[in-house]
């Protein structure tokens, strides 16, 4: 089945403490992104990346890292939370390119900063 | 800064009604458009994309859009409960890339 696939789902975590969460896609697609969503405000994307090793800054990226080292994996790097990043989170992937450019989104990851 | 507006619910509508849902952005440049469902703790999953003027029907939904005055809307024919969920209208940005821009959602409720 085609999906992407995050983990973990829920997490619970006290400032500073560094996570990652995780996002898989099996649809050999070159386009993944992270997007967070807050009541009233909607998918704030945070990075995006078009290929391998190529990975560029959404609209949020502060206190956030990613990487792409390989084309099914981009995980989401929180070096030092703090509670405003407290939030619902979201992985996507679609391929590259114009009119090939539907979003296929993870479950969602709900972080919870204390 | 490029935006996407949506008109601001929650929209009710009885069943059977029509719900229409209205977007506008700011870019002109913009190549294409989508709306999404989300239902209350769930992901996003698509409805409808349109890449140009005119209307486009898929079963019970229309999606209409009118790059001059920049907008974009969906309507729903014969509106069920299982209807009643979060619409996100999104646009693409970018020509060949992916600079995609979420609206902040209209809630629908239909009621039985």
């Amino acid at each position: 089945e085609a999906q992407v696939t995050q983990n973990p789902r829920y997490l619970i975590t006290v400032t500073g403490k560094k996570l990652t969460v995780t996002c898989s896609q099996n649809m050999n697609h070159e386009y993944m992104s992270w997007y967070r969503q807050d009541p009233g405000l909607g998918l704030r994307q945070i990075y995006y990346s078009m290929n391998v090793e190529v990975t560029d800054k959404g609209d949020v990226p502060e206190g956030y890292k990613v990487s792409r080292k390989e084309k099914r994996n981009f995980p989401l790097i929180l070096e030092s939370p703090s509670p405003n990043q407290t939030s619902l989170y979201f992985c996507a992937s679609s391929f590259y390119g114009s009119g090939a450019n539907v979003l296929t989104f993870g479950a969602g990851s709900r972080l919870t900063v204390l | 800064q490029k935006e996407v507006e949506q008109n601001s619910g929650p929209l009710s509508v009885p069943e059977g009604a029509i719900a229409s849902l209205n977007c506008t952005y700011s870019d002109r440049g913009s190549q294409s458009f989508f709306w999404y469902r989300q239902y209350s703790g769930k992901s996003p999953e698509l409805i409808m994309s349109i890449y140009s003027n005119g209307d486009k029907e898929d079963g019970r939904f229309t999606a209409q859009l009118n790059k001059a005055s920049q907008y974009v809307s969906l309507l729903i024919r014969d509106s069920q409960p299982s209807d009643s969920a979060t619409y996100l209208c999104a646009v693409n940005f970018a020509m060949d890339g992916q600079n995609f821009v979420f609206g902040p959602g209209t809630r629908l409720s239909v009621l039985p």
